[in-house]
């Protein structure tokens, strides 16, 4: 079965620095993709990067970049220039694909980490 | 502009009573989804639709219905055979069912007095 495990239920991070959230996933399929959401205290999810497993390139998006590491099986996710308004639950979460590329399934979360960051 | 709308925002309901939770979409989108959240827990699935008049159960299913009449539209009911009812829930729609990219509504907040 695949699994999503996020370490660290919370962390904390001076303002304007980075920071590395972790997540590993657990699958013998060779084919998926990694998904980041963002959940402020809003409470709505807000979808922040991609990364599929036959992709060549670790994912970028702005200040938010994907360390793909498909051996150790983890997609962490790494926070550039820390803002306040990055204090959120971010959550990890894997769906698998198919050979050509669709999807199977549905999405499957890890528990999350909450941020804090610091003034 | 274009989004999920969830109501009400927050909802309180005595043991017994079953209570519907309202997902309104205008994104155009196919699929819609029903997730449970609890404190400390990630999201799970409770059912999902990919189609009009269409729905299949998720990974928690027990003791909540569903119904798709209109494609815009995907309400969920907690029965009172659901035991544990008190939690967030998020509504959320995609352009087919089982892609990652989801856009999510604000959730709903149950708690059962």
């Amino acid at each position: 079965a695949q699994k999503i495990t996020q370490t660290q239920p919370g962390m904390f991070v001076q303002e304007k620095e980075a920071v590395t959230l972790d997540c590993t996933y657990d699958t013998s399929d060779p084919s998926y993709g990694l998904f980041w959401y963002k959940q402020p205290s809003s409470g709505e999810m807000i979808f922040l990067i991609y990364q599929g497993s036959y992709d060549q390139q670790n994912a970028t998006e702005g200040r938010y970049s994907l360390n793909f590491q498909k051996a150790r099986k983890s997609a962490n996710l790494v926070i550039s220039a820390s803002q306040l308004g990055d204090s959120a639950m971010y959550f990890c979460a894997m769906i698998l694909l198919t050979y050509y590329g669709g999807s199977q399934g549905n999405l499957i979360f890890g528990k999350g980490t909450k941020l804090s960051v610091k003034p | 502009d274009g989004g999920i709308t969830q109501s009400p925002k927050y909802l309180f309901r005595k043991e017994g009573q079953n209570v519907t939770l309202s997902c309104e979409q205008n994104l155009n989108h196919d699929a819609m989804y029903w997730y449970r959240q609890d404190p400390g827990q990630g999201l799970r699935l409770i059912y999902y639709s990919q189609i009009v008049n269409d729905f299949q159960k998720g990974d928690i299913a027990e003791g909540y219905s569903v119904s798709r009449e209109k494609k815009e539209s995907f309400p969920l009911t907690v029965t009172s055979a659901q035991k544990n009812p008190t939690a967030f829930y998020l509504c959320a729609s995609s352009d087919e069912v089982g892609t990652g990219e989801l856009f999510f509504g604000e959730g709903s907040r149950l708690t059962v007095l």
